[in-house]
């Protein structure tokens, strides 16, 4: 059964980057594909890219394109997703989510724990 | 970008009671359609996937319907584990969207 642990807690400024890791085990991390989706503070959920790692072929929302990278490491099970130029309004909990038969179809059924990135002044 | 509006945004109903929660696709997603459930704190967990397979685990109260535009999922009997907001999600067109949410209040 696919485990996803995310990094920990980030406080950033204004302007700056974060890179929020996803480590999976237990599943066939090469096989699978990797979504990012995040929630703001009281919000719902925003679906912001993926990557199949056995491809390397990332895709993101057009929302953040020129300011997002997902990334994965084959060698460590670990995907990652970039943001840049931070905003106020990225503050939210950052999720990376998984089908664990690894069949984009049987959707999202594995998720890490969550990560919450800040972005205050 | 294809647009999800659930309705309604919120129910308020009691333990035993019957939930019907509506999803409708602003442009057709054939059976591409999830739903999740998330309680306060938590990472959403999936209860639906394919318009109306249960994912594994879930109770056979859950049950998903629908293809196209025009999605429910509904909830036979209330249970007290089951008051919590409920996010459908359609993955047929890019980018993937999520609906605003429902949640389900205990009256």
């Amino acid at each position: 059964q696919v485990h996803l642990v995310q990094s920990g807690a980030e406080v950033k400024k204004p302007g700056s980057s974060v890179k929020v890791s996803c480590k999976a085990s237990g599943g066939t991390f090469n096989s699978t594909t990797i979504t990012w989706v995040r929630q703001a503070p009281g919000q719902g959920l925003e679906w912001m890219g993926r990557i199949i790692p056995i491809l390397d072929e990332a895709s993101s929302a057009q929302k953040f394109q020129g300011r997002v990278m997902i990334t994965a490491d084959k060698s460590t099970n670990t995907a990652y997703m970039e943001l840049s130029s931070l905003r106020f309004e990225d503050t939210a909990v950052y999720y990376c989510a998984s089908p664990s038969d690894g069949v984009f179809y049987h959707g999202l059924d594995v998720w890490g724990q969550g990560t919450t990135v800040t972005v205050s002044s | 970008e294809i647009v999800l509006t659930q309705s309604p945004g919120t129910l308020s109903l009691s333990p035993g009671e019957r939930a019907t929660l509506s999803c409708r696709a602003s442009q057709g997603v054939s059976t591409y359609l999830a739903w999740y459930q998330q309680k306060p704190g938590q990472a959403p967990r999936l209860l639906i996937y394919g318009a109306s397979s249960r994912a594994t685990g879930i109770p056979d109260r859950f049950s998903g319907s629908g293809s196209g535009t025009d999605f429910t999922l509904t909830i036979s009997r209330l249970e007290p584990e089951d008051f919590a907001v409920y996010f459908c999600q359609q993955y047929g067109g890019s980018p993937v969207t999520f609906g605003q949410g429902t949640k389900v209040e205990m009256k």
